[in-house]
């Protein structure tokens, strides 16, 4: 089946930094990528859709400004945590599809101390 | 009311029983119904893919969709250690977008 690669796994980060999440499809291309956000016991939460060249489309409540989504290939797609605080510690899943199936990669666990 | 709903469990088994993990939803205009298994920490996984009322069957698992109820199961037979992990039931429409449910954790314990 497809294959979906993000990284890193996990990064710990100080308050204030910037944390950069990739995720790749390995086999397939993919003009639209999904950002999610779980916290624990709780299901995915969509954040953003993410349109290979144009901009992402974001859900509400979720900021644009500080949740940054570059899509600048076909199969990549990045998420960039600007000035992370304590509250922005989650796990973020990201997903590509095909014409009929969702994959998600691997997820990330952001902790900002 | 959620457009999703599925009991967070833990649902607690013991090794070799049969498992029914269920979801209902309310949004008419869902017709692709997938299960997903994620294991802690990990990003979930695709287990069964649907988009007709009815059974399908891969292995030890069934899925099984009621679109006149509105309710979708995920039954898993001759239950192992190895499947303890959170199932997520998933449902779209036209576009793809999946509607996650919380999922349930299950637990098969020797």
């Amino acid at each position: 089946g497809a294959v979906v690669s993000q990284h890193p796994s996990r990064v710990i980060c100080k308050s204030g930094t910037s944390v950069k999440i990739e995720c790749r499809s390995l086999d397939f291309q993919a003009t639209t990528m999904f950002w999610y956000r779980q916290f624990p016991k709780q299901s995915l939460m969509l954040m953003a859709t993410s349109n290979e060249g144009s901009k992402a489309t974001y859900e509400q409540g979720v900021e644009k400004d500080k949740f940054l989504i570059n899509h600048a290939s076909l199969t990549l797609s990045t998420l960039t945590v600007t000035s992370a605080h304590p509250e922005d510690s989650s796990f973020y899943i990201c997903s590509a599809v095909t014409v009929t199936e969702a994959f998600f990669g691997q997820g990330t666990r952001l902790t900002v101390v | 009311q959620k457009e999703v709903e599925q009991d967070p469990g833990p649902l607690s088994v013991p090794e070799g029983a049969i498992v029914s993990l269920n979801c209902t939803y309310s949004n008419s205009a869902f017709q692709y119904f997938m299960w997903y298994r994620q294991y802690s920490r990990k990003g979930p996984e695709l287990l069964m893919y649907t988009y007709s009322s009815g059974n399908k069957e891969d292995g030890r698992f069934t899925a099984q969709v009621d679109k006149s109820s509105k309710y979708i199961s995920l039954f898993i037979r001759d239950s192992q250690p190895s499947d303890s992990a959170t199932y997520l039931c998933a449902l779209s429409g036209g576009s793809y977008i999946p509607t996650f449910g919380r999922g349930t954790s299950l637990i098969v314990h020797p």
